[in-house]
């Protein structure tokens, strides 16, 4: 299994409609985060969480909201869905300090979400 | 202007050519520096990671910092086609374990 899952893989969806996408984790990692991935613009930041009662707002936050449920789950939501947020999402992950051998993000395959 | 810029390419080169991909960036902050590789419809994975200037090695791929000119640099000897794929640099001011910032990616093509 993945060390990090995101689900759905794709996902078609109207406009206003309310959308879930959902992260789990097994690194056992703090840290949580979600980012948009759109062509020419790179990994934008959305949210991110340090530990289950921290959360705070990325870069590019409006119309998202996000809910960590545990450690290992972090679930990010559009409230209403609109054309221009048709993106490739990506969860990732990361230790709270220094660990040997264990640097960086470790990122989940993404869901590619498509608002009509 | 962006914290990190990325020329986003595409580049195409012939197998076995040595690549050369670049990021600059304003931040001077920023310590620690990471390549990452992404292949078409997977999320992206650590290739490189470096604190600080100077240079590091992994088998056929050199990173290079030059904190002066906030410049990195990846290099790939003998380029397969198998390294076709996208790379994007970021970094961080205090350890990789925090906020990345990254480039937008540079979409690599090796054709046999």
């Amino acid at each position: 299994d993945a060390d990090v899952t995101q689900t759905p893989r794709n996902r078609i969806t109207k406009t206003g409609k309310r959308i879930m996408l959902e992260c789990s984790q097994t690194k056992g990692h703090d840290r949580m985060y979600w980012y948009r991935q759109d062509p020419g613009l790179g990994l934008r930041l959305i949210y991110y969480s340090f530990d289950v009662k921290d959360i705070n707002k990325g870069e590019i936050s409006d119309g998202y909201s996000v809910s960590r449920q545990a450690q290992a789950k972090f679930s990010l939501s559009l409230e209403s869905a609109i054309p221009n947020q048709t993106a490739l999402y990506f969860c990732a992950t990361s230790p709270s300090s220094q660990t040997q051998g264990d640097y960086g993000y470790t990122f989940g395959s993404g869901t590619r979400l498509t608002v009509v | 202007q962006k914290e990190v810029e990325q020329d986003p390419g595409p580049l195409s080169v012939p197998e076995g050519a040595i690549v050369s991909l670049n990021c600059t960036y304003s931040n001077s902050a920023f310590q620690y520096f990471m390549w990452y590789r992404q292949y078409s419809r997977k999320g992206p994975e650590l290739l490189m990671y470096t604190y600080s200037s100077g240079n590091k090695e992994d088998g056929r791929f050199t990173a290079q910092v030059d904190k002066s000119s906030k410049y990195i640099s990846l290099f790939i000897r003998d380029s397969q086609p198998s390294d076709s794929a996208t790379y994007l640099c970021a970094m961080t001011v205090s350890g990789g374990y925090n906020k990345l910032i990254f480039g937008a990616g540079t979409r690599l093509a090796v054709h046999p």
